[in-house]
């Protein structure tokens, strides 16, 4: 156990909808890092929050949003959900922005359809 | 943007025997190379990572080597055993972190009796 908790562990939703992910960092981590993998892009940075401020960011689609809380938890926002966005979405965490290494959650698997 | 090559896409050995997986990387300014493992459905898991100043590093059977010169790092694993089967990502990121990391499309190695 990595000590990241996402929720939920699987979500099946409806093209067009949206869907909110979960993200508890290991206790004492600063940073939360989400990554996206799917079977044909492999696993993509998204988006970096580092003690509630955005630090860095991959290939986040617009339609695509996340936050860090003042409690450090972060959520990614998915809205106009098509079938091409089923993938199993990753959370990570590291204790600031210098620790190198990131420990990954269990994911999400989303499957739109 | 960084493009992070990785080869093979599959590696079959015997127990006992090494196996190596290879990086290649386009961004001259990537300092930090990580390599993960993930086991079939679970969550990446960082086994081993260098930092551009250093040209090899060992943890037990698993080693990595890096060249700056040709962009390219690899991963070698020594007495392979049935658990290391799994997919292994190379990584890379110019922030010296874990942030920003462009990983490869992975390996899957299978580790026969």
């Amino acid at each position: 156990d990595s000590g990241v908790t996402q929720t939920p562990k699987h979500l099946i939703t409806a093209t067009g909808q949206r869907v909110t992910l979960r993200c508890s960092p290991r206790s004492g981590d600063l940073s939360v890092y989400w990554y996206q993998q799917s079977l044909d892009q492999g696993l993509q940075f998204l988006i970096q929050y580092y003690n509630g401020e955005e630090r860095a960011k991959g290939n986040i689609l617009e339609r695509f949003s996340a936050q860090q809380f003042p409690d450090l938890h972060s959520e990614l926002n998915l809205s106009s959900l098509e079938l091409g966005d089923s993938a199993l979405y990753f959370c990570a965490s590291s204790v600031t922005r210098g620790n190198t290494e990131a420990f990954f959650g269990q994911g999400t698997r989303l499957t739109v359809v | 943007g960084e493009n992070v090559e990785q080869h093979p896409s599959t590696l079959s050995v015997q127990e006992g025997d090494s196996a190596v997986i290879k990086c290649t990387y386009s961004d001259s300014a990537s300092n930090y190379f990580p390599w993960y493992k993930q086991e079939l459905g679970k969550r990446p898991q960082l086994i081993i990572d260098i930092r551009s100043n250093v040209g090899e590093k060992k943890d037990q059977r698993i080693a990595v080597t890096l060249n700056k010169t040709a962009k390219h790092f690899s991963l070698h694993i020594t007495e392979t055993q049935p658990e290391d089967s799994a997919v292994y990502f190379c990584a890379a990121s110019p922030t010296g972190t874990a942030s920003k990391l462009t990983f490869g499309t992975g390996t899957r190695l299978q580790v026969t009796l």
